[in-house]
């Protein structure tokens, strides 16, 4: 059974970086699936940030995008996310999940794009 | 970017009643639409993918319809354990969208 936990800092200086890690466990990272972190300010919805394949390959929200960075430890079985320059904005609880539901077709492999495992999710704020 | 809106933003209703909550789309999305429940302090569980395929594990009571540009998720029996907020989620494209939440409360 794969199971997903965020760590970081649960308070970040404004102007800085926010960084997490999101370990995977029951499961390798280098399955099918692609991994992606989703956040959520205090009482409102949800955002995609983006993901990671273990190849490394991403795909970034473009609202965030010159401010994200997402990468895969395949040895530690983790991926994890920076986001610069950070606001009181980015204050929220940041998800890891796992990106499910690929299958084969005619054209091969297609990733899906539903989030079928999710971690606990982390609080994080942003201020000085 | 893909909008998603749902409809209503709050639903109050009573055990034993039957749940119909919409989800549209600014464009369509053929049926790559995923349906979440969340309760305070949790992470979102998926109840629906491809708009109508159940979740392993997932209670028969919901269920989901439609393509294109409108959505619906429907409780057929609301139970005690399903007063939460729901979210529809295209995958259509990216980036990845959710709507807005829809909360169902006690009536």
């Amino acid at each position: 059974q794969v199971q997903l936990q965020e760590s970081g800092p649960g308070l970040v200086k404004p102007s800085g970086t926010l960084s997490l890690t999101c370990a995977v466990s029951g499961g390798s990272i280098s399955s099918s699936n692609w991994w992606s972190w989703v956040r959520q300010p205090p009482g409102k919805g949800l955002e995609w940030i983006g993901e990671i394949y273990h190849s490394g390959s991403t795909n970034y929200n473009p609202s965030l995008k010159s401010r994200v960075t997402i990468s895969v430890d395949k040895s530690k079985n983790q991926f994890s996310l920076k986001l610069s320059s950070v606001t009181a904005a980015d204050t929220a609880v940041y998800y890891c999940a796992r990106v499910g539901k690929y299958y084969y077709d005619s054209s091969g492999y297609q990733p899906g794009g539903c989030f079928d495992i999710w971690g606990q999710g982390t609080m994080v704020t942003v201020s000085s | 970017d893909i909008q998603m809106t749902q409809s209503p933003s709050t639903l109050s209703a009573s055990v034993g009643d039957r749940v119909t909550i919409t989800c549209r789309a600014s464009q369509s999305i053929s049926s790559w639409l995923a349906w979440y429940q969340q309760k305070p302090g949790k992470a979102p569980k998926l109840l629906i993918y491809k708009a109508s395929s159940l979740e392993s594990g997932v209670p028969s009571r919901f269920s989901g319809s439609g393509s294109g540009t409108e959505f619906t998720l429907t409780i057929s029996s609301l139970q005690p354990d399903d007063f939460a907020t729901y979210y529809c989620q295209q995958y259509n494209s990216y980036p990845f969208t959710f709507g807005p939440g829809t909360k169902v409360d006690i009536k």
